[in-house]
């Protein structure tokens, strides 16, 4: 069983808003990762890590930022939210020489 | 191209059933992994079955199968015995680049629904 968390589940948000959805496993996980997700469809990369201080870009581009000064923690940031970034948001974590990844139960996100 | 080809129309199935969700894939590798995941409307993915490209088995899970076609390039999986629960979406995912530089591509998903 995964022990991956993730808050809020639900957020409201003004358009120009700065936040942070937070994601914390403490599994030891040196692998974590951040999706995109619209309703039905399918899960797009943004954002990934293969350890504290290792942030990459991922396959679907973002205007989010990230951050990864703990291995357990991996938040994901929005300077200026906008209508455009209502979409469900995912984080996982996997072993470093695993490919399983475990998935926290997403943030849904919507910005009016 | 697409990596990952999930092409199904909502798929429908009796309870206590077995069902048949279909994935093909397209890689160069030779090294790969291919995956499920289930997410029911609540929204979390959890991980069903996990086939390695150098299986000679298919990876079985519980009621969970993998039917791994290596030469055709197809993972689809199995439910057996289908159950209310099982009601949700139904993604395939593929592995590429071994290690520590792996990250998963994912199918646009297929919805299955168990009817009693």
């Amino acid at each position: 069983e995964a022990d991956i968390y993730q808050t809020p589940r639900y957020l409201v948000i003004g358009t120009g808003k700065k936040i942070t959805l937070e994601c914390s496993q403490t599994m030891g996980h040196d692998k974590m990762y951040w999706y995109q997700q619209d309703p039905g469809m399918e899960l797009h990369l943004i954002h990934y890590s293969y350890g504290v201080n290792s942030t990459e870009k991922g396959d679907l581009s973002s205007e989010s930022t990230v951050s990864r000064i703990r291995t357990e923690h991996f938040p994901l940031t929005l300077e200026s939210a906008r209508p455009s970034h209502t979409s469900q948001y995912l984080c996982a974590s996997s072993e470093l020489n695993t490919d399983t990844q475990y998935f926290g139960p997403g943030t849904r996100l919507t910005v009016l | 191209a697409q990596k990952i080809t999930q092409t199904q129309p909502g798929m429908f199935v009796q309870e206590k059933e077995a069902v048949t969700l279909d994935c093909t894939y397209d890689t160069s590798d030779q090294s790969y992994g291919l995956f499920w995941y289930k997410q029911p409307s609540s929204g979390e993915m959890i991980f069903l079955i996990y086939q390695g490209s150098y299986d000679e088995q298919n990876a079985t899970e519980g009621r969970y199968s993998l039917n791994f076609q290596k030469a055709r390039k197809s993972a689809n999986l199995v439910i057996s015995a289908s159950q209310l629960g099982d009601s949700a979406m139904y993604f395939c995912a593929m592995r590429e680049d071994t290690g520590a530089n792996s990250k998963l591509t994912f199918g646009k998903g297929i919805t299955l629904s168990v009817r009693p």
